[in-house]
């Protein structure tokens, strides 16, 4: 099955305590994406990925890290989490091979810094 | 850089036709989408525009009018399941490496008996 798979789910954390979402996908996707959803805010781009090792700033990347070692793979880094990074993160993917090419979401995943 | 307006909320009855509008401003237009999400769950796809016109799936159509910059999603026969939050979504084909989407805040879709 074409999936988007993201873990943990849940995740309650303290401020500065350093934490990793992961991100995978098993349909090939040149490109992938965090974003994160706040109430009234909507979903933002935090960084995207082009393909494995080409990665760069979406619209609110200050506070967060990411990488693409392998193209399956991109996880979001907190280094030093911080009590307004409390929000609903979701990676996505697409493929870049037409125009039409939707992005796929992964399940989410609810962070709590406090 | 990207505009995007949606309603907040709206509120219609089982069974009946809503149609939910979008409005966006953007440098370099390279596509609508529209994306149903339940509350909690993440956004699903439902349709893609990149010309003018109508395009129809099912019980929804998505309409884009690119020199008004202006789309709409149309539900029709509607069922309660369609309570839902619907994001209009623009992509840019200059900035983010010609595949960026800004999404609009959502229109969050209630369905009544």
């Amino acid at each position: 099955e074409a999936q988007v798979t993201q873990n943990p789910r849940y995740l309650i954390t303290v401020t500065g305590k350093k934490l990793t979402v992961t991100c995978s996908q098993n349909m090939n996707h040149e490109y992938m994406s965090w974003y994160r959803q706040d109430p009234g805010l909507g979903l933002r781009q935090i960084y995207y990925s082009m393909n494995v090792e080409v990665t760069d700033k979406g619209d609110v990347p200050e506070g967060y890290k990411v990488s693409r070692k392998e193209k399956r793979n991109f996880p979001l880094i907190l280094e030093s989490p911080s009590p307004n990074q409390t929000s609903l993160y979701f990676c996505a993917s697409a493929g870049l091979r037409a125009t039409n090419e939707k992005l796929f979401f992964g399940s989410g995943t609810q962070l709590s810094v406090l | 850089g990207q505009n995007i307006d949606q309603p907040t909320e709206m509120t219609a009855t089982e069974g009946a036709i809503v149609q939910i509008n979008c409005t966006y401003q953007t440098s370099g237009f390279n596509g609508l989408f529209w994306y149903q999400q339940h509350a909690g769950e993440a956004p699903t796809f439902l349709s893609y525009n990149v010309l003018d016109g109508l395009e129809e799936k099912g019980r929804f159509s998505s309409f884009l009018s690119r020199s008004k910059g202006y789309s709409y999603l149309l539900l029709k026969e509607l069922q309660m399941k369609d309570s839902a939050s619907y994001l209009c979504a623009v992509r840019d084909g200059v900035t983010g490496g010609g595949n960026k989407l800004t999404f609009g805040t959502g229109t969050q879709l209630k369905v009544e008996l």
